[in-house]
This record gives structure tokens, C-alpha cells and sequence, in this order.
């Protein structure tokens, strides 16, 4: 049971690069989503999608875009990559929508620092 | 302004020791969840809580929804070091974007609990 995948596990870019983090789950849930998580910081919504072709933003979007062409994978793209995005990001994904009660299933990261 | 307050930010504790961490809100819950996330991996889901004044136990540990549904604790008895790690409250709120409107997990910031040999 993969359950949801993420690579790569660790990255370093330079300021101004481009690089794509995916995401793979096997679940086939409906809806998945982007997190950052900065130390002290708990984790915060990037961006999310309730199905495939559907993205929305979460709290923290700008430097971020995503997609959502099949129901298994939802890659982060990060367009110019700046220091302020050096943290660890998780995706996840769930079968419901998050008030249904129903977990969340995380993957376990890509840890990426931007010099 | 947090949704979540978790208390304390860091605990560090002999095994075999008890302790209890918290996560308080000033707005009313129809939920809240507990995760555990251990170094290097991602949140794992531990309990759901629904009904106020519910508890529920899982091994050495116990979950508490409060009566107004506002807060939680979580309960550790005779901690051992595979307890270590980050706990992390989170709800379900409802948020208003651009696309309209829509439910969001919504994290405490944790409590990193560390259990010494």
C-alpha cells in the first residue's frame, strides 16, 4: 500500500529556478492538497483540489501554481524559486471533504532549500 | 489571530512520566482531530473527536473534547520515547476565497513532545 507519494524527498535550488514537486496517490481520493510546514509554524494550505481539472487556493498561494489532470497525481510547481520558500511540503489527500470527519493521509515530504 | 491554540510549544520528559497538552479556540468545533507526526514523515491521524465532553482512548493515550466543544487535551500516561514527536490539533472551518466557499483543515501550530530514555 503506497497511499500518497511524494519526490523528490530533498532539493536544493538556486534563487530564480524552476522545479515541479509531485505527488502520487492511490487511494483514489477526490480531494488533495499542498502544505507547507515551516519550523514553529504548524502547516498552512498552499492549494487544494476536490477532483481532477478543479484547483483552488489555500492560505499561502503566491509563488504557486498546480495541477489536476488525473485523479492520482496533483504537482506543485514552483515558478522562481526565492528563500522564502525554503520548507518541508507535504501533500495529502482524503476520500471526503475535510468536514466529513474523515482523515487526511499525508505523504512524508519533500524538504526543499532555496540558496 | 490563531484558530488554534496548542500549549505547551515544547515538552521534554523523562519515560515514564505522564503529561497532558492542549488545544484551546475561542470558536465552537462540530470536530477536531489529533495527528502525530514523527521526525522526517508526514501527520498521521490519531483520533476524531465529535461529541461534547466525548473521550476516547487509544492505548496509553487519552483524547478529551471539551463540553462547549471549543478545546481539546490529549493525555499521555507513562510516556515511553516512541511517543516522541509532533502532536497537532486541527478542525475543519469553513473559509471564503475567490472560488467561493469551502472547508479547510485548519493545524494548531503543535506541541513537540520529547520522551528521554
Amino acid at each position: 500500500n503506497a497511499g500518497v507519494t511524494q519526490t523528490p524527498k530533498f532539493r536544493i535550488l538556486k534563487i530564480g529556478q524552476s522545479m515541479t514537486l509531485q505527488c502520487a496517490q492511490d487511494m483514489n481520493h477526490n480531494y488533495m492538497y499542498w502544505y507547507r510546514q515551516d519550523p514553529g509554524m504548524g502547516l498552512k494550505l498552499i492549494y487544494y483540489s476536490v477532483g481532477a481539472g478543479i484547483t483552488d487556493k489555500g492560505e499561502v498561494p503566491n509563488g504557486y501554481n498546480v495541477s489536476r489532470s488525473t485523479t492520482e497525481d496533483f504537482p506543485l510547481r514552483l515558478e522562481l524559486a526565492a528563500p522564502s520558500q525554503t520548507s518541508v511540503y507535504f501533500c495529502a489527500s482524503s476520500y471526503l471533504r475535510p468536514n466529513s470527519n474523515q482523515p487526511q493521509h499525508f505523504g512524508d515530504g519533500t524538504r526543499l532549500s532555496i540558496l | 489571530t490563531q484558530l488554534l491554540e496548542q500549549s505547551p510549544q515544547f515538552l521534554s520528559i523523562q519515560e515514564g512520566e505522564n503529561l497532558t497538552v492542549y488545544c484551546n479556540s475561542s470558536s465552537v468545533f462540530s470536530s477536531l482531530q489529533w495527528y502525530r507526526q514523527e521526525p522526517g514523515e508526514g501527520p498521521v491521524l490519531l483520533v476524531t473527536v465529535v461529541t461534547g465532553g466525548e473521550v476516547k482512548k487509544l492505548k496509553r493515550l487519552t483524547f478529551q473534547f471539551g463540553d462547549a466543544r471549543k478545546d481539546s487535551s490529549l493525555h499521555i500516561t507513562a510516556a515511553q520515547p516512541g511517543d516522541t514527536g509532533l502532536y497537532l490539533c486541527a478542525v475543519s472551518a469553513l473559509t471564503l476565497n475567490s472560488g467561493g466557499s469551502n472547508y479547510k483543515l485548519t493545524f494548531g501550530k503543535g506541541t513537540l513532545l520529547t520522551v528521554n530514555p
